[in-house]
């Protein structure tokens, strides 16, 4: 099993510009959810989906876009990139309940 | 939301035990105490949860106070893999039990 999985690993991209993270999961769980890590910092919520077809906002979800259209993958879409968004993003999945939440690898972006 | 409150930093001689406390006095009664951490360049990875016992696994345990406004994680004997920031996380119940992370504790681990 590969877990959870982002790509790409790293990405540069101008101001303006728009562009899609990837995560996809193989452990068939319900929840997933976005966070961005500002340097030095913990992560922070940005959105998040209890199941195919449902999303909700987190703690800071302005200029993200997502959705989830299956059960397996969940983009973050930058819709017009500022260099505020140079952080590292991951991307986690768990199953109800307490337990634990599986994190991806991350993705490294800048935006100059 | 019920936020945790963790000393900054924390040092340890290798092989020695470590305990990393967490203050969380406004816990709700049905708030899971969650414990991750994140190793350099990674993304955070579990360590342990409990709600009001005590609580042991291979990686490490979670002491509980009785009145559940502050926990203890415990790593019996600390190696150089355990330099982390370590997380203790209360599970955020509105935002469909995602996790909310504050700045955590960085531990450092001397050989």
């Amino acid at each position: 099993n590969a877990g959870v999985t982002q790509t790409p690993k790293f990405q540069v991209l101008k101001t303006g510009q728009s562009m899609t993270l990837q995560c996809a999961q193989d452990m068939n769980h319900e929840y997933m959810s976005w966070y961005r890590q500002d340097p030095g910092m913990g992560l922070r919520l940005i959105h998040y989906s209890v199941g195919a077809g449902i999303t909700d906002q987190g703690e800071v979800p302005n200029g993200y876009n997502v959705s989830r259209s299956t059960t397996e993958d969940f983009p973050l879409r930058l819709l017009s990139a500022a260099p505020s968004q140079t952080s590292v993003y991951f991307c986690a999945t768990k199953d109800r309940g307490p337990g634990e939440q599986f994190f991806g690898p991350g993705t490294r972006l800048t935006v100059l | 939301d019920a936020k945790t409150t963790q000393p900054n930093s924390m040092e340890s001689n290798e092989e020695e035990p470590v305990h990393l406390p967490c203050n969380h006095s406004t816990i709700s009664g049905t708030d899971y105490i969650h414990w991750y951490r994140q190793l350099p360049s990674q993304g955070p990875e579990y360590v342990i949860h409990g709600l009001t016992s005590n609580v042991n696994n291979r990686m490490a345990s979670l002491a509980i106070a009785e009145d559940r406004k502050s926990s203890t994680l415990i790593l019996h004997r600390a190696t150089l893999r355990d330099a982390a920031v370590y997380y203790c996380i209360l599970r955020d119940r509105g935002a469909g039990n995602m996790l909310t992370f504050g700045g955590g504790t960085r531990l450092m681990v001397k050989p």
